[in-house]
């Protein structure tokens, strides 16, 4: 067990609709990130936040956004889903409060695994 | 930008077999290195990493070395056992500021049988 909680483990939805993915990390952890894992893509880093703020984005779709709250934990939303939105979606936390977050060890949740038809 | 390569899976191994598996990256300055490991229905979980040029990181008998001068950081492990069969992946972050982000190679899936 990582420590990080992800809800809900599997959403399944039809084209067209919204849903929002829920991530808790690691206590004391500042820093969370999202990942998608699909077959034909593999394993993407979408967005990271530390301490409620945005610090760095990756290819995440303009009908995509992420925010994290001040208790930490976050929430990506994805809205006007399409048939290639269905994937795995991870969240990791990391501590990443020195200077070189990228020495950072990250922690993944079990991933939320989104079906969309 | 930055990207990493992995050799194509599946890789299939008897127990108690030499393990190799081949990752490279590309980055600009100095990365980190990481390998993660994902078993059947799970998330991802390191099993080890290096921030700097030769360190060996090491973990449940596997080893991997940060060779700067060849852009590498292969995956060893002496024994392998049935329990290791999994999807292997290797990433690599750049090392800056609070903004880190992992990118990561394609995956090998190891199968190791009896």
């Amino acid at each position: 067990d990582s420590g990080v909680t992800q809800t809900p483990k599997h959403l399944i939805t039809a084209t067209g609709q919204r849903v929002t993915l829920r991530c808790s990390p690691r206590s004391g952890d500042l820093s969370v990130y999202w990942y998608q894992q699909s077959l034909d893509q593999g394993l993407q880093f979408l967005i990271q936040y530390y301490n409620g703020e945005e610090r760095a984005k990756g290819n995440i779709l303009e009908r995509f956004s992420a925010q994290q709250f001040p208790d930490l934990h976050s929430e990506l939303n994805l809205s006007s889903l399409e048939l290639g939105d269905s994937a795995l979606y991870f969240c990791a936390s990391s501590v990443a409060m020195s200077g070189r977050a990228g020495t950072d060890t990250q922690y993944f949740g079990p991933g939320t695994r989104l079906t969309v038809l | 930008g930055n990207s990493v390569t992995q050799m194509e899976g599946p890789v299939t191994l008897s127990e108690e077999a030499f393990l190799t598996i081949n990752c490279t990256y590309t980055a600009t300055g100095y990365p980190s290195l990481f390998w993660y490991v994902q078993y059947p229905g799970e998330g991802l979980q390191l099993l080890l990493k290096a921030t700097k040029a030769d360190d060996k990181g090491s973990n449940k008998g596997f080893e991997a070395t940060y060779r700067k001068e060849t852009t590498s950081f292969h995956l060893e492990k002496g024994s392998v056992q049935v329990s290791d069969s999994a999807v292997y992946f290797c990433a690599l972050s750049p090392n800056t500021g609070t903004a880190s982000k992992l990118t990561f190679g394609t995956g090998t899936r190891l199968q190791v049988t009896l």
